[in-house]
């Protein structure tokens, strides 16, 4: 079965540092990688998404992911943590089978991000 | 353009009520999911469509149904609430299923 694993619950940083989420992914075939945020009492927000191509993809709010096809792993990163980036973060992949794709997207459990001052 | 819009945003229901949660989109978008979340669960999809007339289950489908007479609507309905179904409801869209736009939820709350 295709899965999505955020390892890590909670990842705390300080402000101006840079910050890493963690995901990894188990798919039969090439992978349709994505990455949302939901801020408290909203709805997700899509930030970016890895189809094909380079394997450092930019997103919105200066965030950016690095797609390891050796390491099944699609981490999000930026360069430097805003406090205002606090929030809850969901890795996702598009369910594909022998049959093609089926629209269904499959979530990790989440990770949040806490930026300290 | 009122985008994934989600009805109601709170809802409390006594065990063994029914209810319809409501989904629409104006986007003329084909792919629609409905998603329930619970704390250190993530997101578990329920049932989701491809099309107007088509609908299949997900991970978690029971105590669930769906139908997607249209394009634009996609109801979720309980058949008899029951407390386990305590958790917040987000329907989403896509027009090609490589990007979706989520509503902002339904809180439900079953006692």
């Amino acid at each position: 079965a295709q899965s999505v694993a955020q390892p890590e619950d909670q990842v705390n940083v300080a402000e101006g540092n840079p910050l890493t989420v963690k995901c990894t992914y188990s798919v039969s075939g090439n992978p349709y990688l994505f990455w949302y945020v939901q801020y408290p009492n909203r709805g997700l927000q899509f930030l970016l998404k890895y189809i094909t191509g380079d394997n450092l993809v930019k997103g919105s709010y200066g965030f950016e992911a690095e797609f390891n096809k050796s390491q099944t792993s699609f981490h999000l990163k930026k360069p430097s943590a805003l406090v205002s980036d606090s929030a809850l973060y969901f890795c996702a992949v598009r369910e594909t089978t022998r049959s093609g794709n089926t629209g269904k997207l499959i979530f990790g459990q989440g990770t949040t991000l806490q930026v300290k001052p | 353009n009122a985008g994934v819009t989600q009805t109601p945003k709170f809802q409390v229901l006594k065990t063994g009520q029914s209810m319809t949660l409501q989904c629409a989109q104006d986007m003329n978008h084909e792919y629609m999911s409905w998603y329930r979340q619970d704390p250190g669960m993530g997101l578990r999809l329920i049932h989701y469509s491809v099309g107007a007339g088509i609908t299949d289950q997900g991970e978690v489908p029971n105590g669930y149904n769906v139908s997607r007479s249209t394009t634009e609507d996609f109801p979720l309905r309980l058949l008899s609430a029951a407390p386990s179904q305590t958790s917040v409801y987000f329907c989403a869209s896509s027009y090609d299923s490589y990007g979706y736009t989520f509503g902002s939820g339904t809180r439900l709350t079953v006692v």
